[in-house]
């Protein structure tokens, strides 16, 4: 069965760094985008940016674009978010989602990577 | 960048028909994909391009795309549909994936 395995539940506090994952099980993964997506507490899903982990090209959201950084390493089969100073309004769910090419819908997501950031 | 207007809620009757549009400028030339989302799960897309159902997703679910407006249908309403749809689209702005705000389907 194809998944999309992220690390567990993370609390940190104001300006330290993170660093979440998510890992492939069951299919090619440099052939597929990795996404994350956003989800703060009450609020609707936002896209953040992407990785395709076959040459390590990334795409970011304007919204996203200087705050987190999106990777890959492909000998692992593993995508990753992370942050160098996170906020208090990082606090949300965060969730990795696969998809082939561009305009395809996202097939596959993570369960989900719960950030809470509070001093 | 593109913008995807959805109502926030919806109520319907168990065994009645929802329908869930999602508004955008000239959305019908774009191609629309709609997740559902319920609490502490992960998003399941329930239709894809417009109109095209995943494996596992029943019939009940049906999407239309035309002009300024996509709409998902669910037929038949039952309790297990209780949950937040969001539409989706690629756009060739600034922000290529875009989300609707969401709609809350509450079954009565």
């Amino acid at each position: 069965e194809v998944q999309l395995v992220q690390s567990g539940p993370e609390v940190k506090k104001p300006g330290e760094s993170l660093k979440i994952s998510c890992k492939d099980s069951g299919y090619s993964f440099t052939n597929y985008w990795i996404d994350w997506v956003r989800q703060m507490p009450g609020k609707g899903l936002e896209w953040m940016g992407s990785v395709y982990p076959g040459d390590s090209d990334t795409r970011y959201s304007p919204s996203f674009q200087g705050h987190v950084t999106i990777s890959a390493d492909r000998s692992i089969n593993t995508a990753y978010l992370q942050w160098s100073s996170l906020k208090a309004s990082d606090t949300a769910i965060y969730y990795c989602a696969r998809h082939e090419n561009s305009g395809d819908n996202f097939d596959i997501w993570g369960q989900g990577t719960m950030v809470t950031v509070s001093s | 960048s593109y913008v995807l207007t959805q109502p926030p809620s919806l109520s319907v009757a168990p065994g009645k028909t929802a329908r869930i549009t999602c508004g955008g400028n000239n959305i019908g030339s774009k191609s629309v994909h709609w997740y559902q989302k319920k609490p502490g799960q992960a998003p399941v897309v329930v239709i894809y391009y417009d109109t095209q159902w995943p494996s596992g997703i029943p019939e009940r679910f049906s999407g239309s795309n035309s002009g300024n407006t996509a709409t998902l249908t669910i037929s038949r309403v039952e309790a297990g549909d209780e949950a937040d749809y969001y539409c989706q689209v690629w756009d060739s702005g600034r922000d290529p994936v875009v989300f609707g705000g969401g709609t809350k389907l509450t079954v009565l």
